[in-house]
């Protein structure tokens, strides 16, 4: 089935340890997405891209980094993580976003990180 | 400053009767708003959207109301079904052409709970 593939699905880190999640899609969308979800607070934007080549950053960027070396993947890296990274990350797509509404953000089943 | 709000943690719901979600939002920029649904240990999937230029929009069970002159956007869900317990998140689109992205921003979420 086409879609969005996270992993690890959910991890346990050390603060100060480096981390980087994966996401990779098949649908050949120009458009990536990184977004975190906590509790009371809903999902926050962190970093996106529009197309193989080019990043830019969200809501809520510090301490988090994205490249985008090709189409289908578009990877977060954690540098050191700290306690209050701890939260579910989802990795999304879209197609080239237009004036339209071509095509929602389809999303990844997320991964869930515990920093300690 | 939260921009896209969904008052109601939760909602539970007779099977067979109608659900009613809202969602309140502040920025007059948005020009598509959509409904994400929940499952746990899953990513949000799209279930319906609505451009900021209508004040509905139906799809099968689901329809979205907007009332632009309240900033308001309501789900119904007739009628409500077991299968449709889950968390649904509004969010609201804003297209920025001069960059060629759209940025989502979500409401925290409403937990719907269907009672058979």
């Amino acid at each position: 089935t086409a879609g969005i593939t996270q992993a690890p699905t959910s991890q346990i880190l050390a603060a100060g340890r480096s981390m980087t999640l994966r996401c990779t899609q098949d649908m050949r969308h120009n458009a990536m997405y990184w977004y975190r979800q906590d509790l009371g607070l809903g999902l926050r934007l962190i970093h996106y891209s529009n197309t193989a080549g080019t990043t830019g950053k969200g809501e809520v960027p510090d301490g988090y980094s994205v490249s985008r070396a090709n189409t289908d993947d578009f990877p977060l890296t954690l540098a050191s993580a700290v306690p209050s990274q701890t939260s579910v990350y989802f990795c999304a797509s879209s197609e080239h976003p237009g004036q339209g509404l071509n095509q929602p953000q389809h999303f990844g089943d997320g991964t869930r990180l515990s920093i300690l | 400053d939260q921009q896209v709000k969904q008052n109601s943690p939760s909602l539970s719901v007779q099977e067979g009767r109608i659900s009613i979600l809202n969602c309140d939002y502040t920025n007059s920029m948005f020009d598509y708003f959509l409904w994400y649904k929940k499952y746990p240990a899953e990513g949000p999937t799209f279930l319906i959207s609505i451009s900021s230029i209508k004040d509905k929009n139906e799809d099968g069970r689901f329809t979205v109301f907007l009332n632009k002159s309240a900033k308001h956007l309501s789900l119904h869900i007739v009628p409500s079904q077991p299968g449709d317990s889950a968390v649904y998140f509004c969010a609201a689109r804003r297209f920025i052409s001069n960059f060629g992205n759209e940025k989502l921003t979500f409401g925290t979420g409403t937990r719907l709970t269907i009672i058979p």
